[in-house]
């Protein structure tokens, strides 16, 4: 079964780097994800396509902040130059024939 | 600019229904697929339902099939939900969503803002 894994929460100090995971269900590690970024009352933004080799494609106006990188099953968002703005959920997304699936979301706290 | 508008949201009893509309505007809608997605209130996202560009392939979650119905007017413009059998576990903020590629299944690239679903007596 296709499942994506995220812990539920991070938190780093303003003007610090992050590093969120997302990881990937057996026997699914070669799929590619895409990461969402959500901030209070608002609705999701695309912020990139993350494939298995690390290259990412990102969305219109993602600043360079925002990188994406992967490892075996895991797949992961970095934030660098943290803004208060950032703080938001997270969410990462897989999809296959007939169906999508979204990670539980990680809330991000700027310290 | 890519733009999607959703509408149709509102209080409604349990077993009843509601027809969400999301109007797309700024791509060629009839080429690309479409999504509803939910939020239920404090949690995270669920996809709901799947609908590719011409409507010739169309998914539900297990948790919506047989009572969501999803379908689009192509020369509208236009996405729809009609959403029967309402359960109070249907309650939600309902955002629309573009996928990302001409193709079968991929990443979301743009989202609405979202409809509120409430099923309550």
């Amino acid at each position: 079964q296709l499942v994506l894994t995220q812990s539920p929460s991070a938190s780093a100090s303003l003007g610090a780097s992050v590093k969120l995971t997302c990881t990937l269900s057996s026997g699914h590690s070669s799929y590619a994800i895409a990461w969402h970024q959500q901030q209070p009352e608002k609705g999701p933004r695309y912020l990139m396509k993350l494939h298995n080799d690390g290259s990412h494609n990102k969305g219109d106006g993602v600043p360079d902040r925002f990188s994406g990188s992967s490892s075996g099953a895991e797949r992961y968002l970095t934030i660098s130059s943290l803004q208060s703005d950032d703080e938001a959920d997270y969410y990462c997304q897989t999809w296959d024939t007939g169906v999508q699936v979204f990670g539980g979301g990680t809330k991000l706290t700027v310290l | 600019e890519v733009q999607l508008v959703e509408s149709g949201g509102g209080l409604v009893q349990p077993g009843g229904s509601l027809r969400l509309s999301c109007a797309a505007s700024g791509f060629t809608f009839r080429s690309f697929a479409m999504n509803w997605v939910r939020q239920a209130p404090g949690k995270g996202l669920e996809w709901v339902s799947f609908l590719s560009g011409s409507g010739a392939n169309l998914y539900y979650a297990d948790s919506v099939k047989g009572r969501f119905t999803i379908s689009r007017d192509n020369s509208k413009n236009t996405l729809y939900l009609q959403m029967n059998s309402l359960r109070a576990e249907d309650t939600a903020i309902y955002y629309c969503a573009k996928l990302a590629v001409v193709a079968a299944s991929g990443p979301f690239d743009c989202w609405g803002q979202g409809t509120l679903v409430t099923v309550s007596s």
